[in-house]
């Protein structure tokens, strides 16, 4: 599977736009990038995923380059229930789909 | 909105003790798994499960740990005797299946305490 790598925290200022990156520089033709978050202690929220488009749901956009080695989650007006930590899993898509947590992005959101 | 249930929120239980964590998954929802979280550490896979039977366990599935699905409802998960390490908050997640649906929703947790 492939390894994705993100920063350790990141500070946002409340109603600004959050940007989380992530690299999966190994990523293979088959896999998905997926986004999930947890806040403090409660079970994981799915966000969105995206094969090679970029996507937008009600939670978030999410752009995906073109090569595919990166991605960013994008929170277009942080809160502060945005306070959480964020995970970017790539997932091949014809597998059992088990999660592989990596340690996320730690995303703080201020007044 | 349909959610995943889990019960009950918090067990404590002595070592050497058999638990059963439940979860109700999502009522359309074909694909299940188990994940557990030692405080302050990474979230991790337990096992999965599909069409009745076990579809990948990890490393830390071991004899002790067992799933069933009892009924069309149920999901639940056995430690056949605890150990202090067990310790952790269990998290149940299901998914629908198929190609375009491996996003997984995750219940509440059951926080485990061994004593």
């Amino acid at each position: 599977d492939a390894k994705t790598t993100q920063p350790t925290s990141m500070d946002c200022a409340e109603g600004r736009a959050a940007n989380l990156p992530c690299n999966h520089s190994t990523i293979s033709g088959n896999e998905y990038v997926y986004w999930y978050r947890q806040i403090h202690s409660q079970g994981p929220q799915y966000i969105i995923h995206g094969l090679k488009n970029n996507e937008t749901n009600e939670m978030a956009s999410l752009i995906i380059t073109e090569d595919r080695k990166s991605s960013t989650l994008i929170l277009p007006h942080a809160t502060l229930r945005d306070t959480a930590v964020y995970y970017c899993i790539v997932i091949p898509y014809n597998q059992g789909g088990k999660l592989i947590f990596g340690q996320g992005t730690e995303l703080s959101v201020k007044p | 909105e349909p959610e995943v249930t889990q019960t009950p929120s918090h067990q404590v239980t002595q070592m050497g003790q058999e638990v059963i964590l439940r979860c109700v998954p999502i009522s359309n929802h074909l694909y299940f798994y188990w994940y557990r979280q030692i405080l302050g550490q990474k979230v991790e896979f337990l096992v999965s499960f599909y069409n009745n039977e076990i579809s990948e366990k990890s490393e830390i599935f071991d004899d002790q740990f067992s799933v069933e699905r009892p009924d069309g409802s149920n999901f639940t998960l056995k430690i056949r005797s605890t150990k202090l390490e067990d310790s952790a908050m269990y998290f149940c997640a299901s998914r629908v299946g198929g190609t375009s649906g491996l996003e997984q929703y995750f219940g509440p947790g059951t926080r485990l305490t061994v004593t």
